[in-house]
C-alpha cells in the first residue's frame, strides 16, 4: 500500500524557515520524479517544484525560486522541501505527490494527506 | 503563456451534463490532467493524457481537447460529483508544471 507522509510543517515568524519532509513507502520511490504543490486557505491548487528520480534535475515556480530548494534522500524514500524567507502569502497545506507516470496503460498518481505551514508574527 | 483558465463555478441538476473547461496557450502541444478535490482531501487524478480514465473513476467522467481548450465533461452528474475540479498541464518549456484556477461544481 502507498503511503506518502509530510512532517514539518507549523508556525513560523515571517522571513523564517522551515523544513518539510515527506516519507515514500508501498512503491519504488527512486522510479519517480516528485512534486510539491500547496494550497493556500480557501484557495486553489499552486505547483511549487519538482525533482526528477535522481535528483538531478530541478524546477520551481516563480513565486518561490531562489526561497525554496527541493531535494531527495533515495537511499531513505525521502523527500524534502527548505522554504526560507517566508512570508505570509507562504502559508498553505503542502502536499507532496508524485509525477504521473503510465505503465501498462495504468496512471501511478500519489498524494500525501498535507502539511500545514501557516507563517504568522 | 502557462496559465491555465477556468470558470470559477459551473452548476447542474443531478443528471444534467456538467462540462469544465480549460485554456492555455500549451495545450495543443501538451497534455491535460483533471484532478477532484473534495473538501479536505488530496487532489484525485480523474483524467489523464487529455482524455484516458483511471480504473476506478466512473464512466461518466470524461475528457477531451482540442487546439487551446481541454474539456472535463460529466455525463449525468451526481450530487457526489459536487467537488472542486482542477485541469493541470505541463508549461511550454516543458520544465514547469501548471494548475488551472479550480473550478467549483455543484450538483443540485
Amino acid at each position: 500500500q502507498v503511503h506518502l507522509v509530510e512532517s514539518g510543517g507549523g508556525v513560523v515568524q515571517p522571513g523564517g524557515s522551515l523544513r518539510l519532509s515527506c516519507a515514500a513507502s508501498g512503491f519504488t520511490f527512486n522510479n519517480h520524479g516528485m512534486h510539491w504543490v500547496r494550497q493556500a486557505p480557501g484557495k486553489g491548487l499552486e505547483w511549487v517544484a519538482i525533482i526528477s528520480y535522481d535528483g538531478s534535475n530541478k524546477n520551481y515556480a516563480d513565486s518561490v525560486k531562489g526561497r525554496f530548494t527541493i531535494s531527495r534522500d533515495n537511499s531513505n524514500n525521502t523527500l524534502f522541501l527548505q522554504m526560507t524567507g517566508l512570508s505570509a502569502e507562504d502559508t498553505a497545506v503542502y502536499y507532496c505527490s508524485t509525477e504521473v507516470v503510465v505503465i501498462d496503460a495504468t496512471p501511478l498518481d500519489y498524494w500525501g494527506q498535507g502539511n500545514l505551514v501557516t507563517v504568522s508574527s | 503563456s502557462d496559465e491555465l483558465t477556468q470558470p470559477p463555478s459551473v452548476s447542474v441538476s443531478p443528471g444534467q451534463t456538467a462540462r469544465i473547461t480549460c485554456s492555455g496557450d500549451a495545450l495543443p502541444k501538451k497534455y491535460a490532467y483533471w484532478y477532484q478535490q473534495k473538501s479536505g482531501q488530496a487532489p484525485v487524478l480523474v483524467i489523464y493524457e487529455d482524455n484516458k480514465r483511471p480504473s476506478g473513476i466512473p464512466e461518466r467522467f470524461s475528457g477531451s481537447s482540442s487546439g487551446t481548450m481541454a474539456t472535463l465533461t460529466i455525463s449525468g452528474a451526481q450530487v457526489e460529483d459536487e467537488a472542486d475540479y482542477y485541469c493541470y498541464s505541463t508549461g511550454s518549456n516543458g520544465n514547469h508544471r501548471v494548475f488551472g484556477g479550480g473550478t467549483k461544481l455543484t450538483v443540485l
